[in-house]
């Protein structure tokens, strides 16, 4: 299973991008990246998923190196309500297929 | 769409009671469900898969005959914790997916204290 490596935190202002990175280098060919964030005492919220191209949606955009060794999580304007712990996973393969392991994250603070 | 609905929120219960968690998927039919836990500041630890209509896989370091998982239908598994001790004291949290090339869904766990 691919071990993902994330800032412990980061901060953002405002109205501004938040750009968060994740390393994945030993990530295999079948595995895509997972990008899920969790505010205090719920249950962690979906927000984009890749294998190879970038994708973007209404809440997201993921950036993913031609290598697949990183990936970058873009909030494009980022509000109050943004502020959580960014989880970057990656779904197992084999045996395991489907199955996500939960790194520490990124506590993201956005402030005014 | 892809709401899970998880149940109850908080427990409050004494040692050696036992306790279901119960997991819905309201929106669509989910093949497999996750379980896992999660202690304060930490993140989230998978507990077992939950197949429908077969045995669940625990993860290693998880008991399967203290933490019972029913997925009988394709809209709800349960999780139950028996016997719980304060230890068992912890944040549960589901997840659902239709299947598993799909984001899984999570619902938004229950806090579970033992006194």
């Amino acid at each position: 299973d691919a071990k993902t490596t994330q800032p412990p935190s980061m901060d953002c202002a405002e109205g501004r991008a938040a750009n968060l990175p994740c390393n994945h280098s030993t990530i295999s060919g079948n595995e895509y990246v997972y990008w899920y964030r969790q505010i205090h005492s719920q249950g962690p919220q979906y927000i984009i998923h890749g294998l190879k191209n970038n994708e973007t949606n209404e809440m997201a955009s993921l950036i993913i190196t031609e290598d697949r060794k990183s990936s970058t999580l873009i909030l494009p304007h980022a509000t109050l309500r943004d502020t959580a712990v960014y989880y970057c996973t990656a779904t197992a393969g084999g045996t395991s297929y489907g199955k996500l392991t939960f790194g520490q994250g990124t506590i993201l603070t956005v402030h005014p | 769409g892809a709401v899970v609905s998880q149940h109850p929120s908080r427990v409050i219960c004494k040692s050696g009671t036992s306790v279901k968690i119960e997991c819905r998927s309201l929106d669509f039919q989910a093949t497999t469900m996750f379980w896992y836990r999660q202690f304060p500041k930490k993140s989230l630890m998978l507990m077992a898969t939950s197949n429908e209509g077969s045995k669940a896989t625990y993860e290693q370091g998880v008991e399967k005959d203290k933490f019972l998982i029913n997925h009988a239908s394709l809209t709800l598994s349960t999780l139950t914790v028996t016997s719980a001790h304060p230890e068992d004291s912890s944040f549960y949290i589901c997840s659902a997916s239709a299947t598993l090339d799909q984001p899984q869904h999570f619902g938004d766990g229950t806090r579970l204290s033992i006194l």
